[in-house]
């Protein structure tokens, strides 16, 4: 089975400053890897993700985030956060198998202060 | 416009009461899943679907009843054997139940009394 793992909970950041969120993973077969962003009390929307070849992805609101198979990371980075990118932020993982379903993480709570 | 539905949006119910929330997507998708949220807790599976007349288990389906007669519908039960049932439901959807990326509702937020 496999599972998710988001380092931080919360992370708080200035304005204009960059970020990491981090993620690493764990699967004994191939995954595709996903990260979402869920404002208060809304649905999760899609920021990006990695099904195959260049490891590194970009994704909606200048978002990006780094395959690396050997580390079992996939994290989220931006370079220079807004106030509006105040947000939870979910990695998820889903295996190249019929019949699974999207396992998320624990989430990380981004605050990004003027 | 395409997308998914989540009624209704809160929902209040009394204790040792079923509760239905009706989840409907017109995108076509084949796969259809339930999740909860609870603060701290990320989102958990409680069942999935990929084809109609069939659905899974997921992490946490203890409590929970779930049909799937038509490609659109995915409704969830909560029934009183749910022990803690005041939480956050997604539903979602996706074209098939491999690598492709899911569309999630609005969620519907559930507190029992």
């Amino acid at each position: 089975a496999q599972s998710v793992t988001q380092l931080d909970s919360q992370v708080p950041v200035f304005e204009e400053a960059p970020v990491e969120l981090r993620c690493n993973y764990s699967s004994s077969v191939s995954v595709y890897l996903f990260w979402y962003v869920q404002y208060p009390n809304q649905g999760l929307q899609l920021l990006l993700k990695y099904l195959s070849g260049s490891t590194l992805v970009k994704g909606i609101n200048g978002f990006e985030a780094e395959f690396n198979k050997s580390q079992t990371s996939f994290h989220l980075r931006k370079p220079s956060v807004h106030i509006s990118d105040t947000a939870e932020y979910f990695c998820a993982v889903i295996t190249n198998q019929a019949g699974t379903a999207l396992i998320f993480g624990k989430g990380t709570t981004l605050s990004v202060s003027s | 416009d395409g997308g998914i539905t989540q009624s209704p949006k809160y929902l209040f119910r009394k204790e040792g009461q079923n509760v239905t929330l009706s989840c409907e997507q017109n995108l076509n998708h084949d796969a259809m899943y339930w999740y909860r949220q609870d603060p701290g807790q990320g989102l958990r599976l409680i069942y999935y679907s990929q084809i109609v007349n069939d659905f899974q288990k997921g992490d946490i389906a203890e409590g929970y009843s779930v049909s799937r007669e038509k490609k659109e519908s995915f409704p969830l039960t909560v029934t009183s054997a749910q022990k803690n049932p005041t939480a956050f439901y997604l539903c979602a959807s996706s074209f098939d139940s491999a690598n492709t990326e899911a569309f999630f509702g609005q969620g519907t937020r559930l507190t029992v009394v």
